[in-house]
């Protein structure tokens, strides 16, 4: 049962470099999202999900792009890499948008130099 | 807006010692209240969940009840071990349309 899985683990970056990371889950999760860990920070909504075909924009979506072309994956884009992006990525999913548990993945750890 | 307070961190006890972690809210209507859990190297689980006022949740030996008078879903254990060492935070859900909102999160340690 792998649950939510996220690749790479680790990524470093030159400054203005593009990737995608990964995600994707085999529980049947209508609801995807993805969050930055920064020290003192907490967890913030970078973007969601409700289903295939829709996304939506959390509290700090600049600078990242997100599609949900099937339920089971949501990859989460960086579209020109800078240092205040790195920090630790999780991605998670429930069954629905409401108070449903929330589903992580164990998170990427990106760093832009 | 809907947002978590947390105690400041980090913790760090010794083993049986009694856990307290401090959460207030602030939340316009009847919002359902959770503590996640992240072991080093992982993402984070959820630990307990309440979803109205004097329920009380519980898991692991980890219980929290869901003050509305205080706004409060303190956390407690009463004898911690050194596999509690984690970090834990306090999250809220306002209700429909809306999105789950975390606490800062507070490390916790416990030495053998």
């Amino acid at each position: 049962n792998a649950g939510v899985t996220q690749t790479p683990k680790f990524q470093v970056l030159k400054t203005g470099q593009s990737m995608t990371l990964q995600c994707a889950q085999d529980m049947n999760h209508e609801y995807m999202s993805w969050y930055r860990q920064d020290p003192g920070m907490g967890l913030r909504l970078i973007h969601y999900s409700v289903g295939a075909g829709i996304t939506d924009q959390g509290e700090v979506p600049n600078g990242y792009n997100v599609s949900r072309s099937t339920t089971e994956d949501f990859p989460l884009r960086l579209l020109s890499a800078a240092p205040s992006q790195t920090s630790v990525y999780f991605c998670a999913s429930s069954y629905s948008r409401a108070d449903s548990p929330l589903h992580f993945g164990n998170g990427t750890r990106l760093t832009v130099t | 807006g809907d947002s978590v307070t947390q105690m400041e961190g980090p913790v760090t006890l010794s083993e049986e010692a009694f856990l307290t972690i401090n959460c207030t809210y602030t939340a316009t209507g009847y919002p359902s209240l959770f503590w996640y859990v992240q072991y080093p190297g992982e993402g984070l689980q959820l630990l307990l969940k309440a979803t109205k006022a004097d329920d009380k949740g519980s898991n692991k030996g980890f219980e929290a009840t869901y003050r509305k008078e205080t706004t409060s879903f303190h956390l407690e254990k009463g004898s911690v071990q050194v596999s509690d060492s984690a970090v834990y935070f306090c999250a809220l859900y306002p209700g429909a349309n809306s999105k789950l909102t975390f606490g800062k999160g507070i490390t916790l340690s416990v030495r053998p």
